[in-house]
């Protein structure tokens, strides 16, 4: 069963880090990318980041260039995201989302999704 | 950046009538939009790519039509299950891979 799920969410002060995880089961790193995307309490989806399948490409969204970094051990079928800096306007649940289509960057939308990891920005 | 725009903001419709939303890009995207359903509390799951193409387990009464600036998803006879947020999506030029603000199809 193609699965992802997410962990490392949580209450984090501005300015300080934290790292998401994004496990995976049924599927290979390297034929797939993944992606992150968020949604703020209440609003709608912003892509974050994404880690090409073969790990060499990484894009982020301008909101978070710099600060956020996608890595992946694929020994673990783990993703990461590093998050640092964190602003009040980062709180959003975060999920992981795998491409449709195998070797592609992105295209034909996003086929699999974790059930998602809250983080709060709060002092 | 490509703006995804969406409308109406909220549709009310009842069970077993047709619903219609609509999509709009800044500029073209070609084919190259997707559309998901999100429940409250739920993920967002990939309905149809292509514009057209329904992904896998999508049932038939949900189709999608439209290329370059104007898109369409049509519910052709609305179930209980159907009454969520449905976002587009647009993958033609990126990144960023942006999504538009979102459709919240109500029960009228």
């Amino acid at each position: 069963q193609v699965q992802l799920v997410e962990s490392g969410g949580g209450v984090v002060q501005p300015g300080r880090s934290l790292r998401l995880s994004c496990v995976a089961s049924g599927f290979s790193f390297s034929r797939y990318g993944v992606h992150w995307v968020r949604q703020a309490p209440g609003k709608g989806l912003e892509w974050v980041a994404l880690l090409s399948y073969d790990g060499n490409n990484k894009y982020y969204a301008d909101s978070v260039r710099g600060r956020f970094t996608v890595s992946r051990d694929t020994s673990k079928n783990t993703l990461y995201l590093q998050m640092n800096s964190l602003r009040a306007e980062d709180t959003a649940v975060y999920y992981c989302a795998k491409d449709n289509l195998y070797t592609s960057l992105g295209m034909y939308g996003f086929d699999i999704w974790g059930q998602g990891t809250m983080v709060t920005v709060s002092s | 950046e490509i703006v995804m725009t969406q409308s109406p903001a909220t549709l009310s419709v009842s069970p077993g009538e047709r619903a219609t939303l609509s999509c709009r890009a800044s500029q073209s995207v070609n084919s190259n939009l997707a559309w998901y359903q999100q429940k409250p509390g739920q993920a967002p799951r990939l309905l149809i790519y292509g514009a057209s193409t329904r992904a896998t387990g999508i049932p038939a009464r949900f189709s999608g039509s439209g290329s370059g600036t104007e898109f369409t998803l049509t519910i052709s006879s609305l179930q209980s299950e159907d009454f969520a947020i449905y976002y587009c999506q647009q993958y033609n030029n990126w990144p960023p891979w942006t999504f538009g603000q979102g459709t919240k199809v109500e029960i009228k």
